[in-house]
């Protein structure tokens, strides 16, 4: 049973901290990694994708990948209010399997 | 612009009325699945397809029927609805076929089947 787990939150920062969300996974052979932003009602959309092993950054936003202890984390720097979303992190593995795993997200709220 | 496009947005039906959710994207993309969001549930999907011709069942694909005629159109039929189907509904495609990159997400149509 492929499994990609979060703390559903929420997690609440102040404006101008760092929010630090994280996803682990269950299927050792996962190669792909994503994570998503949804706001309230709309459709997810991508933030940070991330293939290897370390960190990836992207504007105030760092996933960083650990596949031997099977986690991957957003960070995401000076927080602002319209951060505030569910993120979802999604695991694909290597091939055999076409089908993404999503986590249930965590919600975040960035408070002024 | 590019984008993947579903309809209905919204549609309020009753049990075992036939229904067809559309969708279509403009990128050329080989891979498209459905996913049904259901509170403390995530995303799961339903069907995915690599290719025209090419489709296959997701984790949840029971009560639903896919087709994939052409490369930018991926339908998702509900021959007979039940209360159950009542969700959230994604379409979203992906350029590489095997489903490894980034997946881009229609706008959602909520279904509520009574």
């Amino acid at each position: 049973q492929k499994e990609v787990e979060q703390n559903s939150g929420p997690l609440s920062v102040p404006e101008g901290a760092i929010a630090s969300l994280n996803c682990t996974y269950s299927d050792r052979v996962s190669q792909s990694f994503f994570w998503y932003r949804q706001y309230s009602g709309k459709s997810p959309e991508l933030i940070m994708s991330i293939y290897s092993n370390g960190d990836k950054e992207d504007g105030r936003f760092t996933a960083q990948l650990n596949k031997a202890s099977q986690y991957v984390s957003l960070l995401i720097r000076d927080s602002q209010p319209s951060d505030s979303a569910t993120y979802l992190c999604a695991v694909k593995r290597a091939g055999g399997s076409y089908i993404p795993t999503f986590g249930r997200g965590t919600s975040l709220i960035v408070h002024p | 612009e590019a984008q993947v496009t579903q309809n209905p947005r919204y549609l309020i039906t009753v049990t075992g009325k036939k229904l067809t959710v559309t969708c279509s994207q403009n990128m050329n993309h080989e891979y498209m699945s459905w996913y049904r969001q259901d509170p403390g549930l995530g995303l799961r999907q339903i069907y995915y397809s690599m290719n025209v011709e090419v489709t296959d069942k997701g984790d949840v694909p029971e009560g639903y029927k896919v087709s994939r005629k052409e490369k930018r159109n991926f339908p998702l039929i509900l021959e007979s609805p039940s209360p159950n189907q009542t969700s959230l509904y994604f379409c979203a495609s992906s350029r590489d076929r095997e489903g490894n990159q980034p997946q881009h997400f229609g706008d959602g149509t909520r279904l509520s089947i009574l």
